[in-house]
Parts: structure tokens; sequence; C-alpha cells
């Protein structure tokens, strides 16, 4: 079965400095990897997805992450956040080849401080 | 419509009762998917439609849960008999065969 850890619950970051959220995946085989975004009281906003080939991946809003096979991760990253940044932040691996459901992580709560 | 979109966006009901939530997916997707986010179980799959073939009902939590998707469009999430531990948001997403999920804004059910 597949499953998705977020070590970091929370994290709090200053403005214009660097971040990166953690993602640990567990999957037989390559796997369908997404970032998901979502504010308070919204949806989940698709930042970036990995299905295959280039293994650092840009997304929206200045995202970008990487897929690392040998240590089963798929970290986000952003050189300089901005505070409409803050929000929460979901990793989820989908099965390879198919239309099948997502498992997310726990979740990344970031704040942004001024 | 241009997203996902999903009503009602805030339904209160009292234990027992029967509530039913819709979604209306991205002109064009095939695939249809409902999710449970709740504080104590974070994000869950309940259900997912492919095209005309059978529905994965496998993260359905009861039978007091079900689904339907009418005409590969619509689809209707029904709770029978209504507990204070279905009290969350249901979350609704649609794709393209093989591709990302687009979710919509999520319909926020209180059981009191």
């Amino acid at each position: 079965a597949q499953s998705v850890t977020q070590p970091d619950i929370h994290i709090t970051v200053s403005e214009g400095a660097s971040l990166e959220l953690r993602c640990n995946y567990s999957y037989g085989a390559t796997p369908y990897l997404f970032w998901y975004v979502q504010s308070p009281g919204q949806g989940l906003q698709l930042l970036l997805k990995y299905f295959s080939g280039d293994t650092l991946v840009q997304g929206i809003k200045g995202f970008e992450a990487e897929f690392k096979r040998s240590q089963s991760s798929f970290n986000l990253r952003k050189p300089s956040v901005h505070w409409s940044d803050a929000a929460e932040y979901f990793c989820a691996v989908g099965a390879t080849g198919t239309a099948s459901k997502l498992t997310f992580g726990t979740g990344t709560r970031l704040q942004v401080t001024l | 419509g241009a997203g996902v979109s999903q009503s009602p966006s805030n339904k209160v009901t009292e234990k027992g009762k029967d509530v039913e939530l819709r979604c209306d997916p991205i002109s064009g997707h095939t695939a249809l998917y409902w999710y449970r986010q709740s504080l104590g179980q974070g994000l869950e799959f309940l259900i997912y439609f492919q095209g005309n073939s059978a529905p994965d009902k496998s993260g359905l939590p009861s039978d007091r849960f079900s689904a339907e998707r009418t005409g590969g469009s619509v689809s209707t999430l029904t709770i029978q008999r209504t507990q204070q531990e279905d009290s969350a948001v249901y979350l609704c997403a649609s794709s393209r065969l093989y591709n990302e999920q687009f979710f919509g804004p999520g319909t926020r059910l209180t059981v009191l």
C-alpha cells in the first residue's frame, strides 16, 4: 500500500527566507507525486506534479520539487518565501498508469513572519 | 464552469438525518473522486468513478455512505443516518484519465 510522510507538522520562516518542506513516500514502483496547497477555508490547489522524466519539476508561484528515488523523497522548495505563501501544504502519491485515489500526507502548516 | 463546484458550501444537520452533497466536475473530465478531510483523520479517499467502469468504493467508511454519478458528470454523495463523527469537509475532485486531480472548494458538514 502506498503512504506519504510529512515529518514537519508546522514550520515558521521569515519572509524572504528560503523554504524546504519534506515529503517521503512509500510505493512499490515509480509513483505519481503531487504537492497541493490549501489556504484557510479553501480547497486544494495543485502546485506541481511529477509523473516521469526530469526529476526537478517546476510549479506555480515559484515552487519547485525534486524527486529522489534513492531517498523516496519529493521535497518542495522555494528560494524566497512571501507572506502570501502562508498555508497548509500537502504531499500526495498516486499509483502510476491509473486513474486512482491519491494518498495524502498529514500536511505541513507554513507560517510566514514579516 | 471553469472549475469543480460543490454544493452546498456548508451543511448543518441533526444526528440521524440523511444528507446529500453534490459535485459538478470540470467539463470533459472522465474521473471523479470524493475525499473527506477531518481533524483527526486528515485527507481520506472515499470513492472514485472512472467513465462507465464500476466505482472504486474501497474508502467508504461504512454502508451509510454511498455515491452515484449520473450521466458521467454530476455526482452525489449521500450519508444516511448521520453521526457526529461524520462532521468533516467533503472534497470532490475531477481529472482527465491519468492526469492530475482538480479539487472543488468542499462542503463543510456539521452534525449536531
